[in-house]
């Protein structure tokens, strides 16, 4: 079992929807999450973090994440030609962080 | 904070030649990390420094990698010899605390 799981995707949305993308992972000792936008041919950019069960949002970003469920979520609300990318799932127990092998996002005008 | 540099951003080499990267991390960082990213796979974890201590080597790496970061600052990856193998992105990161890493744009190494 892989220690973070993602829909591979693509995942195809039209303009001003809401895109969401899912994350699962194995460790149950894992504290922190995250979640990265990598355009192709770039480095990853980090865009959200949560540490505690429930939602998190910023801007037209939301984190979801359930501890018990071994599940951590985003959601891209009123989603955007810019929006579309690879976002990575990022899990952390101490110093490393293990990735998830991300989801592309595309988002037609 | 002029972020997290990388050097070079293309390196093509030759099989059986040895090629070394440079990372220089945000300057009050005392984390720094690098990771190797194929095409359609994640970012996967090499090594971690705290400072110039080199706390975990992934057993991804062979003994044909090498990192060091003398005197806590800036950091390099040398590969010797080689492999097709060894193509992918080599991104570097640094942090502060665990609180998510800042990524460099990082190398991308291709071997003919």
């Amino acid at each position: 079992q892989k220690e973070v799981e993602q829909n591979s995707g693509p995942l195809s949305v039209p303009e001003g929807a809401i895109a969401s993308l899912n994350c699962t992972y194995s460790d149950r000792g894992s504290q922190s999450f995250f979640w990265y936008r990598q355009y192709s041919g770039k480095s990853p950019e980090l865009i959200m973090f949560i540490y505690s069960n429930g939602d998190k949002e910023d801007g037209r970003f939301t984190a979801q994440l359930n501890k018990a469920s071994q599940y951590v979520s985003l959601l891209i609300r009123d989603s955007q030609p810019s929006d579309s990318a690879t976002y990575l799932c990022a899990v952390n127990r101490g110093y490393k962080l293990s990735f998830g092998a991300g989801t592309t996002v595309t988002v037609r005008a | 904070d002029t972020g997290v540099s990388q050097d070079p951003r293309h390196k093509i080499t030759k099989r059986g030649q040895n090629v070394t990267f440079r990372c220089d991390p945000i300057s009050e960082h005392n984390r720094l990390y690098w990771y190797r990213q194929t095409l359609g796979q994640g970012p996967e974890f090499l090594t971690y420094f705290q400072n110039e201590a080199q706390l975990e080597k992934s057993r991804l790496l062979s003994d044909r990698f090498s990192a060091e970061r003398p005197k806590g600052s800036f950091s390099t990856l040398e590969i010797q010899r080689t492999e097709q193998g060894d193509s992918a992105m080599y991104l570097c990161a640094s942090s502060l605390l665990h609180d998510g890493y800042t990524f460099g744009s990082g190398t991308r190494l291709t071997v003919v």
